[in-house]
């Protein structure tokens, strides 16, 4: 089974604070996601990559950052922390074509104080 | 307009009752469709792909209308385990190149005992 494992399952911040959520796959999967999950507003991706060193925004980039060094490492960067970035955030790999869907890390819940 | 649709629900059944849910998506270009469970503050987990002949796993059925640009999930002999969020889910390839799973918001079902 594909495992995808996010570094914390809770984080606390202060606003203005840099933040960096890790997400590491250990199928060889080239495609991964961060997706964020609000009541009502389901799940919104924000950012997305194919390849290493690869980047492409999501629906809602802003206030995000990535980096993809190695292919099974995906990092979500929120350069400073803001109250309406608390959130439960989620990662995401798949094969190429997608068609099989995707795999979810256990995603970590933060929150900016 | 959200590109894919659902009642939110709560749907509340007794055991043993049948239940269906619905979903729109408004991009015909969509290629692939799926549906996934999420319980209470975990990850989504892909229950079933839908097919355009329509498909069935045990007490589940989904069926896709592409030319209404419909997907439906069937669930008989509800179980008390069933309770849930389900997330209808579609794949999409752009114009642009981009490819990514887009979530609806989620029906929650309730199985009461």
């Amino acid at each position: 089974d594909v495992k995808v494992t996010q570094s914390s399952r809770y984080l606390v911040k202060r606003t203005g604070e840099k933040v960096f959520l890790e997400c590491v796959q250990d199928m060889d999967h080239e495609n991964m996601f961060w997706y964020r999950q609000d009541p009502g507003l389901g799940l919104r991706l924000i950012y997305f990559s194919y390849d290493v060193k690869m980047k492409e925004k999501g629906d809602i980039p802003e206030g995000y950052s990535v980096s993809r060094e190695k292919k099974e490492r995906f990092s979500l960067i929120l350069e400073s922390a803001s109250t309406n970035q608390t959130s439960m955030y989620l990662c995401a790999s798949s094969a190429p074509q997608g068609a099989y869907g995707y795999t979810f890390g256990s995603g970590t819940r933060l929150t900016v104080v | 307009r959200k590109e894919v649709e659902q009642d939110p629900g709560p749907f509340n059944v007794p055991e043993g009752a049948t239940v269906a849910f619905n979903c729109t998506y408004s991009n015909s270009a969509s290629q692939s469709f799926f549906w996934y469970r999420q319980d209470c503050r975990k990850e989504p987990k892909l229950l079933m792909s839908v097919y355009s002949s329509g498909n069935e796993d045990g007490r589940f059925t989904a069926q896709l209308n592409r030319a209404s640009q419909y997907i439906s999930l069937l669930i008989r002999d509800s179980k008390l385990s069933d309770s849930a969020t389900y997330l209808c889910v579609v794949w999409t390839v752009m114009d642009t190149g981009r490819r990514a799973l887009t979530f609806g918001s989620g029906t929650r079902l309730q199985v009461q005992p």
